[in-house]
């Protein structure tokens, strides 16, 4: 069966370090995938997407990279900052018209 | 740009009881989805519509959930009649899709639902 696997325990990181969140995947073949940020009580909120043949993406603080070989993608923040505490999801394409398949997600939080 | 509306943002009923959650999308955008999301967990997709035909229901439990999209824009999902497990957020998204594509769902903010 198709699986979307994340860090499961929360990652308890300080301000100025950076966050690396995991996400792997088994039974998939995705044409992308992507990040997204949920914070308590609110929706999703997308972030970054990257394809399956890009091997790295950037945008401000954030970097992921994608390794379909290892079936894994690896998020970043750098220099990160208590405002950055969230959860954390990655989604994959499903089987059906541009539907995402949603990680648990990883919970980040950053102390001053 | 408006986003995705949602409503009622929180919801507390019986079970057996019967509640109906309403999304609004972006204009324009032709793919709408509900997500069901329990507590701990990621959004887990329920009913796809692309205009107002359904893509994809595999996972909707069709013996007490349904959902329609009559004119193509605004959305209804139904459950009746709810059991405790349904306790969760039911979140609505949309998407641009067609020449505009560019992969990124927006999420309403979701109706919390708890069944006591």
């Amino acid at each position: 069966s198709q699986k979307i696997e994340q860090n499961s325990e929360a990652l308890n990181i300080q301000e100025g370090k950076t966050a690396t969140l995991t996400c792997n995947y088994t039974n998939y073949s995705p044409a992308y995938l992507q990040w997204y940020r949920q914070d308590p009580g609110r929706g999703p909120v997308f972030l970054l997407l990257i394809r399956e043949n890009e091997k790295e993406k950037r945008k401000e603080r954030l970097k992921v990279t994608f390794d379909t070989t290892l079936k894994q993608s690896l998020f970043h923040i750098t220099a990160s900052q208590p405002a950055d505490s969230a959860t954390y999801l990655c989604a994959l394409d499903g089987d059906s018209g541009y539907a995402l398949n949603f990680g648990k997600g990883t919970s980040l939080l950053v102390t001053p | 740009e408006a986003g995705v509306a949602q409503s009622p943002r929180y919801k507390i009923i019986e079970k057996r009881q019967s509640v109906a959650f309403w999304c609004n999308p972006i204009s324009g955008h032709a793919t709408l989805y509900w997500y069901q999301q329990i507590l701990g967990q990621g959004p887990k997709l329920l009913i796809q519509f692309q205009n107002n035909g359904v893509v994809d229901d595999s996972q909707l439990p069709k013996d007490r959930f349904s959902a329609e999209r009559l004119k193509g824009v605004d959305s209804t999902l139904k459950i009746q009649p709810a059991k405790l497990e349904d306790s969760a957020v039911y979140l609505c998204a949309s998407i641009k899709t067609g020449g505009g594509y560019t992969g990124e769902l927006f999420f309403g903010e979701g109706s919390r639902l708890t069944v006591l």
